[in-house]
């Protein structure tokens, strides 16, 4: 089985841009997770879908938003670009978003901010 | 609500040596408890999971973990280190229900010297 996949890998982007960021999971997964990686705050949750609905929500101001289609592909949106959401963006899929079911992660979108 | 804690940001060892990699969860209901890895440039990577089945788990590459409940924590070993192993190790927890959500510990810096 293909793995899963994120386009693109690098963006360059200014303050106050918006960028829309990419998630194939594997074949038969329905759960599509995001995360944001940066040095400071490491690894933190941002949202989760399954089934075209937005689950769960960590800890992210609005201008982070998401959505899953009905192929279980996943789009993340951040608008208003602000240099602190320079990072690394993964996105992990797992077959129900269940708490023992493995999550997956992609290679990552690694956002610039200048 | 759950967290983990891995003591130790860098941990280095010889080629040969032991790795021993700490981690500590906090949580209210029974855990289920994850190792990644991530190489630079990359996503993160299974190791191994504990999802209750067994307390001694055994992953790729010739790690394994040992659930602790009275200690709290899973810490990941492998007998003897490989320059390969040198990466970034994160512990996570998974939270309850149908969340799609992974809690992360802040990461150990894994350096192996030849």
């Amino acid at each position: 089985k293909a793995g899963v996949t994120q386009t693109p890998r690098y963006l360059i982007k200014t303050r106050g841009q918006q960028v829309t960021l990419s998630c194939s999971p594997i074949s038969g997964h329905r759960s599509v997770s995001w995360y944001q990686q940066t040095p400071g705050q490491g690894l933190q949750f941002l949202f989760e879908y399954f089934s075209e609905t937005q689950r769960n929500k960590g800890n992210f101001p609005g201008r982070f938003s998401g959505r899953q289609f009905s192929n279980s592909r996943s789009e993340m949106n951040v608008s208003t670009l602000e240099l602190g959401d320079s990072a690394l963006y993964l996105c992990a899929s797992s077959l129900t978003g269940s708490s023992t079911d493995t999550q997956y992660f992609g290679p990552g979108t690694r956002l610039t901010v200048l | 609500a759950q967290s983990v804690t891995q003591l130790g940001s860098h941990v280095s060892v010889s080629e040969g040596a032991l790795v021993l990699l700490r981690c500590n969860y906090s949580s209210s209901v029974p855990p289920y408890l994850f190792w990644y890895v991530q190489y630079p440039n990359q996503g993160l990577q299974l190791l191994l999971k504990y999802t209750s089945a067994a307390t001694l788990v055994k992953g790729i590459n010739g790690f394994e973990a040992e659930f602790k409940k009275s200690e709290t924590s899973f810490h990941l070993t492998k007998p003897s280190a490989h320059m390969s192993d040198a990466a970034e190790y994160f512990c996570a927890v998974s939270a309850p229900r149908n969340t799609g959500k992974l809690i992360f510990g802040q990461g150990t810096t894994l350096q192996v010297k030849p």
